[in-house]
């Protein structure tokens, strides 16, 4: 039982570089979300994708883009990576029935210098 | 905008004491309240609520829905020092599609 699987489980940037961060899920949601989690901060949404083909932003969307490339895969990219986005940040999915629970994957831990 | 505020933000108790662990939220078009534990990794789902005045029930841990007043609590009797964790409290908005986080409450229980 696979879940959610995020890659990779820890990443060093310098300051300008850029990244994806992937996530795949096996339960057939159509929802999948990225967060991001700083110290007393909880889960901040960064992007969320409802279904294939759509994407909307969250909460802290800027400096981040996503691709929902099949119902399966959601992808996170920082195109030029700042200490900012220090982070530890977790991808989810969920189904849509009208009341179901998000799973997550098991975070990946970056550090931007 | 959605909002989903936890209180108190942390907290440390005795092993053995009882906590309560508050959530309140604005949402529109409200459908559901979820609780999870977080220690040092991904959040594990505690309970979902749905209906006001159920209680839910895992062994030391209950949670109720109060949707007059918008607030959700989640008890825990007897605690131990492995429940010391991040307890986060969550609610799916609007579509139903956006799923909303509060700041989460740091349990701390010491032996």
């Amino acid at each position: 039982n696979a879940g959610v699987t995020q890659t990779p489980k820890f990443q060093v940037l310098k300051t300008g570089q850029s990244m994806t961060l992937q996530c795949a899920q096996d339960m057939n949601h159509n929802s999948m979300y990225w967060y991001r989690q700083d110290p007393g901060m909880g889960l901040r949404l960064i992007y969320y994708s409802a279904s294939e083909g759509t994407t909307d932003k969250g909460e802290v969307p800027n400096g981040y883009n996503v691709s929902r490339l099949n119902k399966r895969e959601f992808s996170l990219r920082l195109e030029s990576a700042a200490p900012s986005q220090t982070s530890v940040y977790f991808c989810a999915s969920r189904g849509t029935d009208m009341n179901t629970e998000a799973f997550f994957g098991q975070g990946t831990r970056l550090t931007v210098v | 905008e959605d909002k989903v505020v936890q209180s108190p933000l942390s907290l440390v108790v005795h092993e053995g004491d009882t906590v309560t662990l508050n959530c309140s939220y604005e949402v529109t078009n409200f459908r559901s309240l979820l609780w999870y534990k977080q220690e040092k990794k991904a959040p594990t789902f505690l309970f979902m609520l749905t209906s006001s005045g159920i209680e839910k029930k895992s062994g030391r841990l209950s949670s109720i829905l109060d949707k007059k007043e918008l607030f959700s609590i989640l008890n825990i009797t007897a605690t131990q020092t492995g429940d010391s964790a991040v307890y986060l409290c969550a609610s799916p908005g609007g579509s139903n599609y956006k799923l909303t986080f509060g700041k989460g409450t740091l349990l701390t229980v010491n032996p």
